[in-house]
């Protein structure tokens, strides 16, 4: 299995503009989760779908962020407009809920530079 | 709510020796699992070990092995003949119901002197 696969793994923008994270969770995998990682704030959960579902979104910053999930192999993160402090690596994971020693799995992450 | 406590910012270990990360959580479940990720430059978050709560044996996984005291609510990380390899920043965390909603502690940059 090629693991979590995110893209891209580097953007650059410009502060307005919209962008979009992409990931593709491990085949077979149901539960998806989106982490933020700062320096001043760490690794934060942002959102999480189980079954395609958005099952809690109270990490997500403000109505600038949304997630989908239009399938069982695909999910975006979105920012729409852009701001420099959305500046951080943008995680993806996943795991299959139910299993006894249930694991997540991450990808490399998007490092997003908002200028 | 949970929270998850890193008090050593940096460690250094020198090569083939053994050193013991520290880790504190807070949490009012009943049913959670603490976990070790380790994050090289490459920036992948890499699994490192797993502890159930519930599990009074505490986990190991080749050189790798905790220390889990549920009373203290501590959770350190021995790592055994470490290996330049083992460079890495090291993030504790916890999570209610499996492996879900983890919440990190802030990490330990943990350097491996040949």
């Amino acid at each position: 299995d090629a693991g979590v696969i995110q893209s891209p793994r580097h953007e650059v923008t410009e502060m307005g503009q919209e962008v979009t994270l992409r990931c593709k969770p491990i085949s077979g995998h149901n539960s998806l989760f989106w982490y933020r990682q700062t320096m001043m704030r760490g690794l934060e959960l942002l959102i999480y779908f189980n079954n395609n579902v958005p099952i809690d979104d109270s990490g997500m910053p403000e109505d600038r962020f949304s997630a989908k999930m239009p399938n069982a192999s695909f999910s975006t993160l979105k920012i729409q407009p852009s701001e420099p402090r959305d500046s951080a690596v943008y995680f993806c994971a996943s795991s299959f809920r139910g299993l006894p020693d249930e694991k997540l799995f991450f990808g490399s992450g998007t490092q997003l530079s908002v200028l | 709510a949970q929270t998850v406590t890193q008090s050593q910012p940096e460690m250094s270990v020198q090569e083939a020796e053994t050193v013991t990360l520290s880790c504190t959580y807070d949490t009012s479940e009943s049913d959670y699992y603490l976990f070790w990720y380790k994050q090289p430059p490459s920036r992948q978050m890499i699994l490192v070990i797993r502890q159930e709560a519930y599990k009074q044996q505490n986990a190991t996984e080749n050189r790798f092995s905790v220390n889990f005291q549920k009373a203290a609510k501590s959770f350190s990380l021995k790592i055994s003949d470490s290996q330049l390899g083992d460079a890495a920043m090291y993030f504790c965390a916890c999570a209610r119901g499996s492996a879900r909603q983890l919440t990190f502690g802030s990490g330990t940059q943990l350097t491996v002197l040949p």
